[in-house]
């Protein structure tokens, strides 16, 4: 079964703590990985599509990052302004279908 | 940059009513998308339009239907709303299906409650 799975659920920073959220899949064909960031009472907001490992795609103080099993989104010296949810997202082989993971929430404190 | 709109934001419906949801894109986009987000799980495909005139199912479609009216809109409607159905709805669209692998685009959301 095509599963994407993120971790943490939930995490705590304090402003400048750099961290990684992580996104594993177990799908057939992977044709592109995507992640969004999702603001309270909004819609997801693209920020970038990865398509084969070794990849690496960077906007501000975000970088994401690709291999086979799994995709990181390393965030450096984050801000409050970064605090929302992230969402990870697998297509497959075929039509554009795409497989959500649940997300991990994140709060930066000042 | 209007991109993917949404209508109502919000609503409230009593179980059996019924109701459309609509979609609108400024994006020249030829795909466009119902999903459904609900607490602790993740996005989920309700039915997908490749192109105008085309209508396909999704992961969740039981209890929708959905139209294809133009390039630019697609609706979604409950017949007999359910309580099941209270969920937060979203829309979207890309420039291309098939096997393209352009990102989609989101609207900000239907918040509809079903008492």
């Amino acid at each position: 079964e095509d599963q994407v799975t993120q971790s943490p659920e939930a995490l705590r920073l304090q402003e400048g703590e750099s961290s990684s959220l992580n996104c594993s899949y177990t799908v057939s064909g992977l044709r592109g990985l995507f992640w969004y960031r999702q603001d309270p009472g909004k819609g997801p907001e693209f920020l970038f599509t990865l398509y084969s490992a070794g990849e690496e795609k960077e906007k501000e103080r975000l970088k994401a990052t690709l291999t086979k099993k799994e995709s990181f989104l390393h965030i450096t010296a984050p801000k409050p302004e970064d605090s929302a949810t992230y969402l990870c997202a697998v297509q497959m082989a075929g039509f554009q279908k795409l497989v959500f993971g649940t997300g991990t929430r994140l709060l930066v404190s000042p | 940059n209007a991109g993917v709109t949404q209508t109502p934001k919000f609503q409230v419906l009593k179980t059996g009513q019924s109701m459309t949801l609509q979609c609108a894109q400024d994006m020249n986009h030829n795909s466009m998308y119902w999903y459904r987000q609900d607490p602790g799980m993740g996005l989920r495909l309700i039915y997908y339009s490749a192109s105008e005139g085309t209508t396909d199912k999704g992961e969740v479609p039981n209890g929708y239907n959905v139209s294809r009216l133009n390039k630019r809109e697609f609706s979604l409607r409950l017949e007999s709303a359910a309580p099941s159905q209270t969920s937060v709805y979203f829309c979207a669209s890309s420039v291309t299906g098939g096997y393209s692998n352009q990102p989609q685009h989101f609207g900000d959301g239907t918040r509809l409650s079903i008492l």
